[in-house]
């Protein structure tokens, strides 16, 4: 199983929305709605921002939304503030008991 | 407090082995699936592996780079799981995280949505 595909980086300005992509192949993105996001700040452990495509755990902002299309699964970060500067992680399910993650994108608040 | 704390990292010789531990607390461990993901050097993520709940049946599973290198075990009795590292590599030189998956109203997901995570612990494969 390959590793998801993510762009390395991301910028936008504070109140202005951000998208980041997460690509995949049908065995994995497009074959499961089983699609997560990690929000990572320096020297921290991940923090899980989106899970099952869309839904967001308790206490995560509803600035943070994620959805999918074919093999690619998106998070949107709207209203950005510079707390969200952060490296953002997405996996998938990759059947067979196997779980999938992207390389990592890097987002600037500028 | 739910809370997961790893320890056992180090630096070791290509070749060498070690072993990590990672101590759960506040939350019924033995119905929990345990996970390994690692962090190399300035890279993403990458899921190690997984040991299932005994009533899940108590399985493993392992990411291909790890898969007959690495062995994952857990101690019901003691809340603790575990990972040995044999035929250490210096690819393998990584932050090591021990987490569980979301529990919410609708079940636990365990292999999509690792919520709970320990503070990482270093790992480092050079001679």
């Amino acid at each position: 199983q390959s590793a998801l595909s993510q762009p390395p980086s991301a910028s936008g300005s504070p109140g202005q929305s951000v998208t980041i992509s997460c690509t995949g192949t049908s065995s994995d993105v497009g074959g499961y709605n089983y699609v997560s996001w990690y929000q990572q700040h320096p020297g921290k452990a991940p923090k899980l921002m989106i899970y099952e495509v869309s839904k967001r755990p308790s206490g995560v902002p509803d600035r943070f939304s994620g959805s999918k299309s074919g093999n690619a699964a998106s998070l949107t970060v709207s209203g950005l503030q510079a707390e969200d500067e952060a490296d953002y992680h997405c996996s998938s399910y990759a059947g067979s008991n196997i779980v999938i993650f992207g390389g990592g994108t890097k987002l600037t608040v500028l | 407090e739910v809370q997961l704390v790893e320890s056992g990292g180090g630096l070791v010789k290509p070749g060498g082995s070690l072993r990590l531990s990672c101590a759960g607390s506040g939350f019924s461990f033995s119905n929990a699936w345990m996970s390994w993901v690692r962090q190399a050097p300035g890279k993403g993520l990458e899921w190690v592996g997984r040991f299932k709940s005994k009533a899940a049946g108590g399985t493993t599973d392992y990411a291909a780079p790890v898969r007959g290198r690495f062995t994952i075990s857990r101690d019901d009795s003691k809340d603790m799981v575990y990972l040995q590292m044999n035929g250490l590599k210096t690819e393998d030189t990584a932050v090591y995280y021990c987490t569980m998956g979301l529990c919410d109203s609708a079940g636990c997901h365990w292999d999509d949505a690792f919520d709970v995570w320990g503070q990482g612990t270093m790992v480092t494969v050079s001679s």
